[in-house]
């Protein structure tokens, strides 16, 4: 079971944002990698891929993103947001069953 | 530039059938696995389903473990789930999803949606 907090997140432009995504078990796979992914999901598209295995960007993603963390416990910052960061953002761990986390839904004041 | 294209979602009563496919192109689809997702009204994102390259390896979610079907004709650069006794909380929008390993899915369909009701 993978859990998100907050649930929800007004952040006024400019200003940081940090999402946390707990994982039930262990995501640290045998062969040393560790597959904890964020997605965003921006308002009547697809999910697109932001941050892959815990911390690499994926390509052009802005460098305002960033990923950390270990083991069962992960955070995706935010160093300063923009209006177009609106969206529902998910973690999804590979390591098992590739189950998402159930969302935060991040919004501008 | 890579493109998965859904089709097939429809309108259908609970205990039909339907078969979703993704057809894919400008990227070599017989090297990839690749995976369906879905996302009831207003919920979040749920993993369906992965296949591995040559469709020797098949995985499922426990909710529709027996119920549903990946295949893939790697001639025709397709990608098809077979839906079967549907039931209201399979409705959805599909989508299709290249996996780039372990989870990281860069690319992703629009969707094709699947309603249930009588």
């Amino acid at each position: 079971v993978m859990t998100q907090t907050p649930l929800s997140l007004s952040v006024t432009p400019g200003q940081p944002a940090s999402i946390s995504c707990k994982s039930s078990q262990s995501l640290l796979h045998s062969n040393g990698n560790t597959y904890l992914h964020w997605y965003l999901q921006k308002p009547g598209q697809s999910p697109q891929v932001l941050i892959y295995e815990v911390s690499r960007r994926s390509s052009g993603v802005p460098d305002r993103f960033s990923g950390s963390g270990s083991g069962t416990d992960f955070t995706l910052k935010i160093s300063r947001v923009e209006a177009e960061d609106v969206g529902v953002y998910y973690c999804m761990e590979g390591t098992h069953l590739r189950t998402f986390g159930q969302g935060t839904k991040v919004e501008i004041k | 530039e890579v493109q998965l294209m859904e089709s097939g979602g429809d309108l259908v009563q609970p205990g039909g059938s339907l078969r979703l496919s993704c057809v894919a192109s400008e990227f070599i689809f017989s090297n990839y696995w690749m995976t369906w997702v879905r996302q009831a009204p207003g919920k979040g994102l749920e993993w369906v389903a992965i296949i591995n390259p040559d469709g020797s390896e098949k995985s499922y979610a426990d909710s529709v473990k027996g119920r549903f079907t990946i295949s893939r004709d790697n001639s025709k650069n397709s990608l098809y789930l077979q839906i079967d006794s549907l039931r209201a909380e399979d409705m959805a929008i599909y989508y299709c999803a290249r996996d780039d390993g372990w989870g990281y899915k860069v690319y992703w369909g629009q969707g094709t949606p699947v309603t249930v009701s009588s």
